[in-house]
C-alpha cells in the first residue's frame, strides 16, 4: 500500500529563518510527487511536480528536491506570507495519496 | 487559462436531508475529475474520480455518490446525509495522464456541516 508521511506536523519559524519540510514515501513505481500549499479554508494550490530522483524545482523562496525515498521542501528566508499548510502527494498506478501536511507558521 | 468552480462555499444541512454539490471546470476539455473529503487532522481522502462522461470510480464505500452529466461538470450527491458526512469537500481536475502524470488543481471547497 502506498504511504506518505510528512514531518514535522507543525513548524514555527522566525522571519528569515530557513528550514526544510520532509515527505517520506513508500510506493511501487513512482510516477510523480506533488507539493501543494493550502491556506485555511481554501483548496490546495499546486506548487511543484517531481518525477525522478535527483530532480529539483524552484519557485521564489521554495525549492523542492527528490530522492528515491523522500522529498524535501526547502524554504529560504521565509516571510509571514509563507505561513500555510504544505501537502505532499505521490502517484503510482493508483490515484494520488496525500500526506497529512506540515503546518508552517512564520513569525515577523 | 483553466478555472474550477465549486459551490456552495458553506452548507449546513440536517441529518437525513439530501445533498448536491456541484463542480465545473472551464478552459479545458475531457479533464479527469475528482472529489475529495478533508477531515480535520487527516489527509485528503479520495472519494470518486472520473475519466469521462458517465464514468465514475468509487474509492471508498460510503453514503455518497457522484455523477458526471457533462464533460466539465461533476456532482457529488447523497439521498440521506449522516452526521459522519460532515467535512470539507474538494473538487479537483487534471489533464488526462500522458507519458507523465499531471498535477491536480483544486477548487476552494465546500464546508459541509450536518446538524
Amino acid at each position: 500500500e502506498d504511504q506518505v508521511t510528512q514531518s514535522p506536523e507543525a513548524l514555527r519559524l522566525q522571519e528569515g529563518e530557513s528550514s526544510s519540510l520532509n515527505c517520506s514515501y513508500t510506493v511501487s513505481g513512482l510516477r510523480g510527487l506533488f507539493w501543494y500549499r493550502q491556506d485555511p479554508g481554501k483548496g490546495p494550490e499546486f506548487l511543484f511536480t517531481l518525477y525522478s530522483a535527483g530532480e529539483e524545482k524552484e519557485k521564489e523562496r521554495l525549492k523542492a528536491t527528490l530522492t528515491k525515498k523522500e522529498s524535501f521542501l526547502h524554504i529560504t528566508a521565509p516571510k509571514p506570507e509563507d505561513s500555510a499548510t504544505y501537502l505532499c502527494a505521490v502517484q503510482a498506478n493508483t490515484p494520488l495519496v496525500f500526506g497529512k501536511g506540515t503546518r508552517l507558521s512564520v513569525i515577523a | 487559462s483553466q478555472t474550477i468552480h465549486q459551490w456552495p462555499a458553506t452548507l449546513v444541512q440536517p441529518v437525513g436531508s439530501p445533498l448536491s454539490l456541484e463542480c465545473t471546470v472551464e478552459g479545458t476539455s475531457n479533464p479527469n475529475l475528482y472529489w475529495y473529503r478533508q477531515a480535520a487532522g487527516r489527509g485528503l481522502q479520495l472519494l470518486f474520480y472520473s475519466v469521462g462522461i458517465g464514468q465514475i470510480s468509487s474509492e471508498v464505500p460510503q453514503n455518497l455518490s457522484a455523477s458526471r452529466p457533462q464533460d466539465r461538470q461533476f456532482i457529488l450527491s447523497s439521498k440521506k446525509l449522516l452526521l459522519s458526512d460532515s467535512g470539507f469537500y474538494l473538487c479537483a481536475w487534471s489533464e488526462a495522464p500522458g507519458a507523465r502524470n499531471q498535477p491536480q488543481h483544486f477548487g476552494d471547497g465546500t464546508r459541509l456541516s450536518i446538524l
